[in-house]
């Protein structure tokens, strides 16, 4: 089953904290993991991704860890502010030469970041 | 550069009519694939096309079609609209599933499409 997990749905963080969302797939098969940001009206902006030859990708205050063995992938926010208030997708995609490179997402974690 | 521009912006339908929606890719990308968000939940995929041909199906009826012309551009197109048809309809820019490494698709800001 080329399914995605998410957790949590929502999630309430006062400025400057760490904002952690977590995802967990199925399919060993999957070879690239993104995270993206979608604000209210807007498509998906790609912020971070990951291969699973490495176990952690820091850019700027996003970091992904990522547990091949267990399966799952989590995004980290550090110092998080009110303008990191968004939907964040996990998401997931297998794709060979030739072939669709198609994302499989997860259901969305609306993150709320307090002043 | 610009980036994945998509049209319209909104749109509104009847049951039973139909709708084309088009997309432009990045400079440079060769393959687009379409994405459908319904409120609340992830995108799912739709198609995407590499070259004008299609190189990937999601789970969706024949009632949705697409096609890529020879600049790359796209459109979709969706037959007898139904009510659970309206969605956020995504299209995603990448380079190509034939290069090595260059996974990262770019979405547009979508086309709002709303059956009533």
């Amino acid at each position: 089953q080329q399914q995605v997990k998410q957790s949590p749905q929502s999630l309430i963080v006062q400025k400057g904290g760490i904002s952690i969302i977590n995802c967990a797939y199925e399919n060993t098969a999957f070879d690239y993991f993104p995270w993206y940001q979608q604000f209210p009206g807007k498509g998906p902006a790609l912020l971070i991704a990951i291969r699973p030859d490495v176990s952690e990708k820091k850019e700027g205050r996003f970091t992904i860890s990522f547990n091949k063995s267990a399966k799952q992938f989590s995004l980290h926010i550090m110092d998080s502010q009110p303008g990191d208030s968004a939907t964040y997708f996990c998401a997931a995609s297998i794709g060979s030469s030739g072939s669709a490179r198609q994302l499989t997402f997860g259901s969305g974690t609306q993150l709320t970041v307090l002043p | 550069d610009a980036g994945v521009t998509q049209s319209p912006t909104h749109l509104i339908k009847t049951r039973g009519q139909h709708v084309t929606l088009r997309c432009s890719p990045i400079s440079g990308h060769k393959s687009v694939s379409w994405y459908q968000q319904v409120l609340g939940q992830g995108p799912q995929f739709i198609f995407q096309y590499y070259e004008k041909e299609e190189r990937g199906r999601g789970n969706f009826p024949d009632r949705f079609s697409a096609r890529q012309f020879p600049n790359y551009s796209s459109e979709l197109n969706v037959n007898a609209l139904l009510l659970g048809d309206s969605a956020l309809y995504l299209c995603a820019s990448s380079l190509g599933p034939l290069r090595q490494g260059t996974y990262e698709q770019y979405f547009g800001p979508g086309t709002r499409l709303t059956v009533t």
